[in-house]
């Protein structure tokens, strides 16, 4: 299984600042993705990222606001930009696996982010 | 679009009951999970069901999958304090959608 690591695991940040988040894989993956889990919710899928092209965002997320790279297939950053109340969230890496002969999709430990 | 609703929200079961968790979604899907999420915690893979009839156990934990009715179903059995966490159920078609989570607590 893929073992996947986050950092930072938590920030407090002021609005209107930026923050990057990384996220790093210990097998190469094709697919990686970010999600968003605000508190009591669910996961909700911001972006994929495939390394050697653009990422691919869903409705609602947009790249200013949250631009992400692929620079090789271990690793990835989101960044979020111009920092409001409303981003405090978890957000979340993932990856998908196929070693064990099928997919399986396998979740960072998350940044906790606060925004002020 | 893929829409995935998953009931109950909220479950407060006794121990040593018995309970089931249920997860509808609206077209086909390539393949469906179940997660276990605790406090503060990441997710945990529980099961990857991939096929019609498919039926995964661990423990007190068992999954199946109804493609043709679109529904997935996580049974509880005997409850322990120790399953006490948030269950997701998430469907993949082109990408992965999650059920809204169900927050299970067992009570003594």
């Amino acid at each position: 299984s893929a073992v996947i690591s986050q950092k930072p695991s938590r920030d407090i940040c002021q609005r209107g600042t930026s923050l990057t988040i990384q996220c790093q894989v210990d097998s190469q993956v094709t697919m990686m993705f970010w999600y968003r889990q605000q508190p009591g919710q669910s996961l909700t899928l911001i972006a994929t990222a495939n390394q050697g092209s653009e990422a691919t965002y869903e409705s609602g997320f947009v790249i200013d606001k949250f631009p992400i790279s692929r620079p090789n297939l271990t690793f990835s950053t989101l960044t979020v930009s111009n920092m409001s109340p409303e981003d405090s969230s978890i957000y979340l890496c993932s990856v998908e696996d196929y070693t064990s002969g099928f997919y399986e999709q396998y979740f960072g430990p998350g940044t906790r982010l606060t925004v002020t | 679009e893929l829409k995935v609703e998953q009931n109950p929200l909220f479950l407060s079961m006794q121990e040593e009951k018995n309970y089931t968790i249920y997860c509808n979604y609206s077209t086909t899907s390539d393949r469906l999970y179940w997660y276990r999420q605790d406090p503060g915690k990441s997710l945990e893979s529980l099961f990857v069901l991939l096929s019609n009839g498919a039926v995964k156990q661990e423990g007190r934990l068992m999954a199946s999958l109804d493609t043709k009715a679109r529904l997935s179903t996580l049974h509880i059995t005997a409850a322990v304090h120790d399953l006490s966490a948030t269950y997701f159920c998430a469907v993949v078609r082109d990408d992965m959608r999650f059920g809204a989570g169900t927050r299970l607590t067992v009570k003594p």
